[in-house]
């Protein structure tokens, strides 16, 4: 079985501030890992994925996150933020090995204030 | 290439009515699925397909019914809707390799009075 938890439902955050939105996994086989994101009224899309190789993964928009196996997490980042920004994040995860089906976690609620 | 389409975009039942939701993908994608998402519950998965002819039970099935009878379809009936299906209802479409990215549709949003 697998799990994904994203720490805080919700981050406000100034314009052009650091963010960082936190996301946990458990599984007892390798991972592939996701971030997507839903802008307002809208359905979800991708916003980077971790696959193999490099843990330090970048996708569009200027976000960025780290996959950190011993810690077991995959959070995401941003330099500096607009008001653009403002969404809803969520972090999935789908098993290398058996279960196809993804698991989201609860989604992160990022509110970019001027 | 239209991606994954939903339709309609809103709807409003009243109680006991049935309805089906429409969504085609045109990625040539075998797996498709349905969520719901509700006010702090994130994305809670309905049903789901591996290929025309498969489906399976999600996390909410009770209510609902799907099924697969070409690649590219997957419509979710509401057999009697009541005020607990009050929600968006998004369907999603991917390759079943676990590295492929869900790609979903722009969602319906349904209204059960």
């Amino acid at each position: 079985a697998q799990s994904v938890t994203q720490l805080d439902s919700q981050v406000p955050v100034f314009e052009e501030a650091p963010v960082e939105l936190r996301c946990n996994y458990s599984s007892s086989v390798s991972v592939y890992l996701f971030w997507y994101v839903q802008y307002p009224n809208q359905g979800l899309q991708l916003l980077l994925k971790y696959l193999s190789g490099s843990t330090l993964v970048k996708g569009i928009n200027g976000f960025e996150a780290e996959f950190n196996k011993s810690q077991t997490s995959f959070h995401l980042r941003k330099p500096s933020v607009h008001i653009s920004d403002t969404a809803e994040y969520f972090c999935a995860v789908r098993s290398s090995g058996g279960s196809y089906i993804p698991t989201f976690g609860r989604g992160t609620s990022l509110i970019v204030h001027p | 290439n239209a991606g994954v389409t939903q339709t309609p975009k809103f709807q409003v039942l009243k109680t006991g009515q049935s309805m089906t939701l429409q969504c085609a993908q045109d990625m040539n994608h075998e797996y498709m699925s349905w969520y719901r998402q509700d006010p702090g519950m994130g994305l809670r998965l309905i049903h789901y397909s591996v290929g025309a002819g498969i489906t399976d039970q999600g996390e909410v099935p009770n209510g609902y019914n799907v099924s697969r009878s070409t690649t590219e379809d997957f419509p979710l009936r509401l057999l009697s809707a009541a005020p607990s299906q009050t929600s968006v209802y998004f369907c999603a479409s991917s390759f079943v390799a676990p590295s492929d990215t869900q790609y979903f549709g722009p969602g319906t949003r349904l209204t059960v009075l």
